[in-house]
């Protein structure tokens, strides 16, 4: 079964410093990963995703991802934070079947 | 406008009165999916679908139906809402496959007294 842990409930930064949020899969063969972005009152968006090739992903909006297959992670980056950042952050992982697996999601709140 | 409406947005009703969410897309996807967001669970799967016809169960059905009569339309049926089912609810549209992007609609959130 696949699974999907986003260790941190909320990430406090302040803005224009750097971000880094935390993915951590289970999944036996090569994983789909994806990031969405979920503003108040809104619905899911998109930042990135990966499913082969080149393990860092540039996405929307300044963002990017490592996929490390031997740590199992999929952290989301970016190097300066904006007040319009702050969000839901959700990590995904899908594989051989059409039941994606959310985590938790991350909560990023940002200070001026 | 690519878009996933989905109606109503917000909904209150009364325990076992039957119900239905309706969600549509205007992007011609195969996929179609329904999830609810409950606080520090993120997202669940309730039901999918692959093409018209074609539906089945996610991660948590029960209590929930769907039907796929055409390729636009996925409405979520609720044919005897209880208080568990009070949640936000998503209605996502995409290609087929596991790697596509699921595009999201802005949420239904019912409440079931």
């Amino acid at each position: 079964a696949q699974s999907v842990t986003q260790p941190d409930i909320h990430i406090t930064v302040s803005e224009g410093a750097s971000l880094e949020l935390r993915c951590n899969y289970s999944y036996g063969a090569t994983p789909y990963l994806f990031w969405y972005v979920q503003s108040p009152g809104q619905g899911l968006q998109l930042l990135l995703k990966y499913f082969s090739g080149d393990t860092l992903v540039q996405g929307i909006k300044g963002f990017e991802a490592e996929f490390k297959r031997s740590q199992s992670s999929f952290n989301l980056r970016k190097p300066s934070v904006h007040w319009s950042d702050a969000a839901e952050y959700f990590c995904a992982v899908s594989g051989g079947s059409y039941i994606p697996t959310f985590g938790r999601g991350t909560s990023l709140i940002v200070h001026p | 406008e690519a878009q996933v409406t989905q109606n109503p947005r917000y909904l209150i009703t009364v325990t076992g009165k039957k119900l239905t969410v309706t969600c549509s897309q205007n992007m011609n996807h195969e996929y179609m999916s329904w999830y609810r967001q409950d606080p520090g669970l993120g997202l669940r799967q309730i039901y999918y679908s692959m093409n018209v016809e074609v539906t089945d169960k996610g991660d948590v059905p029960e209590g929930y139906k769907v039907s796929r009569k055409e390729k636009r339309n996925f409405p979520l049926i609720l044919e005897s809402p209880s208080p568990n089912q009070t949640s936000l609810y998503f209605c996502a549209s995409g290609l087929a496959g596991s790697q596509e992007t699921q595009y999201f609609g802005p949420g239904t959130r019912l409440l079931v007294l």
